[in-house]
This record gives structure tokens, C-alpha cells and sequence, in this order.
């Protein structure tokens, strides 16, 4: 079993749409957990840092982690055709740890 | 957040020759960098952990001889790949970590093509 799944997508969607990302894990040691976007041909881009369970909101996006059930989620509420990219989940206990990226294109 | 710099942005190069890549932290000290792979609508894979003063640590299957890895400051490493072959060529991506919070920032990546 993979330390961290994640959906490869890909994911479309039209603009305005709530989009709903997400990831599972089975390593219960996690306590760190971000979410990054990928721009074909860039860097990861770090959107959303999380300590432990809850959430975190900071614009159109928001983080969840529910450690009871392993699983994490971003939201991205009003979604633009710039938010069209890849989403890379990761976790770390000091050893980071990625999911394989979902691919996510916002129609205009 | 903090900034990590990566250079060059792309590099072509024949067959047999040296290539040498940068990834600075500029706004932090980063005891740990890390170099990553990335092919075409692919997940990253990690190449090598390297930390500040002391030897890389790489991952299965990556050729230390061909990947040379030196992190000689807090705030620089390199990756150079030898004698470079087109099998090579690809999409290589640093990271650095801020320490405690266990933050990773990226660099932009580097496109490397070699004929």
C-alpha cells in the first residue's frame, strides 16, 4: 500500500464550480500536511499548510484534515481557469511523502 | 513564503558533456535540499536527500556517479549530471526545507534536453 493516494484525475470542471480535491494515507505518524499547484513546466507552488486535524481557509481555498479517518481535502470555492493545473498533496513525520497529483482543468 | 531559486530554467546540451544546476534558498537556511525528477503528466520522483556538509543520500536505482550532488552551504546545492545522455533529459525540480515546521518550498525546475 502506497504511503499516500490521490486521484490522478483528470478532474474538469466549469468555471465558478466548487472543486473538491482529495487524498487518503495510511501512516497515522503524519502531522504535517500541505497542498501544492503545479503549472505544467514550473515548481510546485505551496498553497495551503496544515498542522494536525481542522481546517484552514485562506481565500477561495480551504484545507481539511481528518486524521481519524487518514484523509485530507482541499476546496477551491469559486473556481477560475487559472486555477487549471495539477494538485500535489504531501505529509511529512520529517520524511516527505507526495500523492501523485491530480490534474485539474476549469472551463470558461 | 519563502523563496527558493533554481538555475537554469532550461539547458540543452550534447551528448557526453557536464551539466551543472543551481537551487539557492534566499530567504532561509535550508539544512535539508532535496532533487526531484519529473517526466511528462508524472509525479515527482526523489533522486537525492542532501544535506548541508555532508554526503547525499540517494534514493534506489539513482547512479550517485552520475548525479553529483553537493550541498556545500546552508543556503546552496547543486546537482550536476555527468556526462549526460538523452535518456536524461527531463523536467529536474529542487526543494528545501525551512526546518522545524517542516515546510518544503520548490525551485522553478530545470528542463534538460540533451541531443
Amino acid at each position: 500500500q502506497k504511503e499516500v493516494e490521490q486521484d490522478p484525475g483528470p478532474l474538469s470542471v466549469p468555471e465558478g464550480a466548487i472543486v473538491s480535491l482529495n487524498c487518503t494515507y495510511s501512516n497515522s505518524a503524519f502531522q504535517y500536511f500541505m497542498w501544492y499547484r503545479q503549472y505544467s513546466r514550473k515548481g510546485p507552488e505551496l498553497l495551503m499548510y496544515t498542522y494536525s486535524s481542522g481546517n484552514k481557509e485562506d481565500g477561495r481555498f480551504t484545507a481539511q484534515v481528518d486524521k481519524s479517518s487518514k484523509y485530507i481535502s482541499l476546496f477551491i470555492r469559486d473556481s477560475q481557469p487559472s486555477d487549471s493545473a495539477t494538485y500535489l498533496c504531501a505529509m511529512t513525520n520529517r520524511q516527505f511523502y507526495f500523492g501523485t497529483g491530480t490534474s485539474l482543468t476549469v472551463i470558461p | 513564503g519563502a523563496v527558493v531559486s533554481q538555475h537554469p530554467s532550461w539547458v540543452i546540451c550534447k551528448s557526453g558533456t557536464s551539466v551543472k544546476i543551481e537551487c539557492r534558498s534566499l530567504d532561509f537556511q535550508a539544512t535539508t535540499m532535496f532533487w526531484y525528477r519529473q517526466f511528462p503528466k508524472q509525479s515527482l520522483m526523489l533522486m537525492a536527500t542532501s544535506n548541508e556538509g555532508s554526503k547525499a543520500t540517494y534514493e534506489q536505482g539513482v547512479e550517485k556517479d552520475k548525479f553529483l550532488i553537493n550541498h556545500a552551504s546552508l543556503t546552496l546545492s547543486t546537482l550536476t549530471v555527468t556526462s549526460a545522455h538523452p535518456e536524461d533529459s527531463s523536467f529536474y525540480i529542487c526543494s528545501a526545507s525551512s526546518g522545524g515546521d517542516e515546510k518544503l518550498f520548490f525551485g522553478s525546475g530545470t528542463q534538460l534536453s540533451v541531443l
